[in-house]
């Protein structure tokens, strides 16, 4: 079975752009929660998707936002980019509908760097 | 690989030591915690979970401890081999919220 999988793995942006992150779960799982890693405030929760619906939101501006389709791939977009938001962006999926308290596997992540 | 944390502390042990990694946590009313491992490059990968009714749960080579009194959660690694090697943190959660809160991380480097 294929892990979860994050395109780009790799993104450089500049400042007051806008960028778009995928996620594809793996195969049945229908939650899809997106994360936040930088060395000053470590692994942050975004938000999580279930069956297409936002159900929960970390503490971020609404810069940050996100959707799930049908498929239950995700996407996330972050517009008028702060070089703040570098970062790795990492999606987890569950079989589950309860999130963070069911097992997450984690993709591989997408580095964001803003110049 | 791409680094998870700059001035993360760090344990280091040697091969066949046993390991043992803490993290404080600061909500009383968190009820479910999980340890992860995250090599370089990679995502975090779960380990171990224990619910706040638990004070300990065995799992293969690891045990987690947890201490309500003083909210403390422990990871042990038995016979730590150089693959351990990686950063490990705590999450937790509180009620049902779903929306975890993650530890600093501990990098663990096992000398062969």
């Amino acid at each position: 079975k294929a892990g979860v999988t994050q395109t780009p793995r790799y993104l450089i942006k500049t400042r007051g752009q806008q960028v778009t992150l995928s996620c594809s779960p793996i195969s049945g799982h229908r939650s899809v929660s997106w994360y936040q890693q930088t060395p000053g405030q470590g692994l942050q929760f975004l938000f999580e998707y279930f069956s297409e619906t936002q159900r929960n939101k970390g503490n971020f501006p609404g810069r940050f936002s996100g959707r799930q389709f049908s498929n239950s791939r995700s996407e996330m977009n972050v517009s008028t980019l702060e070089l703040g938001d570098s970062a790795l962006y990492l999606c987890a999926s569950s079989w589950g509908d309860r999130g963070f308290n069911n097992e997450q596997f984690f993709g591989p992540g997408t580095r964001l760097t803003v110049l | 690989g791409e680094s998870v944390g700059l001035h993360l502390p760090t344990l280091s042990v040697q091969e066949g030591d046993n390991s043992i990694i803490n993290c404080a946590y600061s909500n009383s009313a968190s009820d479910y915690f999980i340890w992860y491992k995250q090599e370089s490059g990679k995502g975090p990968q779960f380990i171990i979970d224990i619910r706040s009714n638990m004070d300990k749960r065995q799992g293969q080579r690891v045990t987690v401890l947890l201490n309500k009194t003083v909210k403390h959660l422990s990871l042990q690694i038995a016979a730590t081999q150089p693959g351990d090697s990686a950063v490990y943190f705590c999450a937790e959660n509180a009620g049902g919220s779903y929306i975890p809160t993650f530890g600093r991380g501990t990098s663990l480097i096992v000398h062969p």
